[in-house]
């Protein structure tokens, strides 16, 4: 079964600091991948997304990933987070016939002032 | 900009009560999906819909819970007889092609309680 992974539960950093957030899947074929991130109160919102190409992709709000098949991982960076960034962060993928997100469990984002 | 819109935003049951939540997916959209999140726990895909008619399910999705696009807006999802265990943010999401390369969108959710 395809599952994914997000090792980090919670993640504090300060204002300005660089944030990497990780996420491992586990599925044979090359995924379609995405971030979201939910603001309290808020919906899933979509940050980026990869299916095929340049192993780096941009995303909103300053955020990139770059896909590692060698690691299975798919991991979230910014270089300088903003207090606006706290927020929950889901990873997730579909299988490439499907259609149905399977999520990381999440990691929750403090920024210190 | 268009986005998802769900009511109630939050939704307090009985147990064996009956419970429709509401979604309004983005108009021109043709795939109609529900997740579930319980808390502290992973975002579920529940059930996928396309041409007025279940695409996909999961093994969440029993008999107790039904989908339905009543008209040309709304997508509803129902749940028959509610147990303690179907307290969650139930979240909506539409996209406009079938996913991968197609973005689903969410709605903000329905918390749902049932006591």
């Amino acid at each position: 079964a395809q599952s994914v992974t997000q090792p980090d539960i919670h993640i504090t950093v300060s204002e300005g600091a660089s944030l990497e957030l990780r996420c491992n899947y586990s599925y044979g074929a090359t995924p379609y991948l995405f971030w979201y991130v939910q603001s309290p109160g808020q919906g899933l919102q979509l940050l980026l997304k990869y299916f095929s190409g340049d192993t780096l992709v941009q995303g909103i709000k300053g955020f990139e990933a770059e896909f590692k098949r060698s690691q299975s991982s798919f991991n979230l960076r910014k270089p300088s987070v903003h207090w606006s960034d706290a927020a929950e962060y889901f990873c997730a993928q579909i299988k490439a016939a499907g259609n149905k997100l399977t999520f990381g469990g999440g990691t929750r984002v403090l920024v210190k002032p | 900009e268009p986005e998802v819109t769900q009511t109630p935003s939050h939704q307090v049951t009985q147990m064996g009560q009956e419970v429709i939540l509401r979604c309004v997916p983005i108009s021109n959209h043709l795939y109609f999906y529900w997740y579930r999140q319980i808390l502290g726990q992973k975002v579920e895909f529940l059930v996928s819909f396309y041409n007025n008619e279940i695409s996909e399910k999961s093994e969440i999705f029993d008999d107790q819970f039904s989908v339905e696009r009543p008209d040309g807006s709304n997508f509803t999802l129902k749940i028959r007889s509610t147990k303690l265990e179907d307290s969650a943010m139930y979240f909506c999401a539409s996209s406009l092609e079938r996913t991968g390369e197609n973005e689903q969108f969410f709605g903000p959710g329905t918390r749902l309680t049932v006591l």
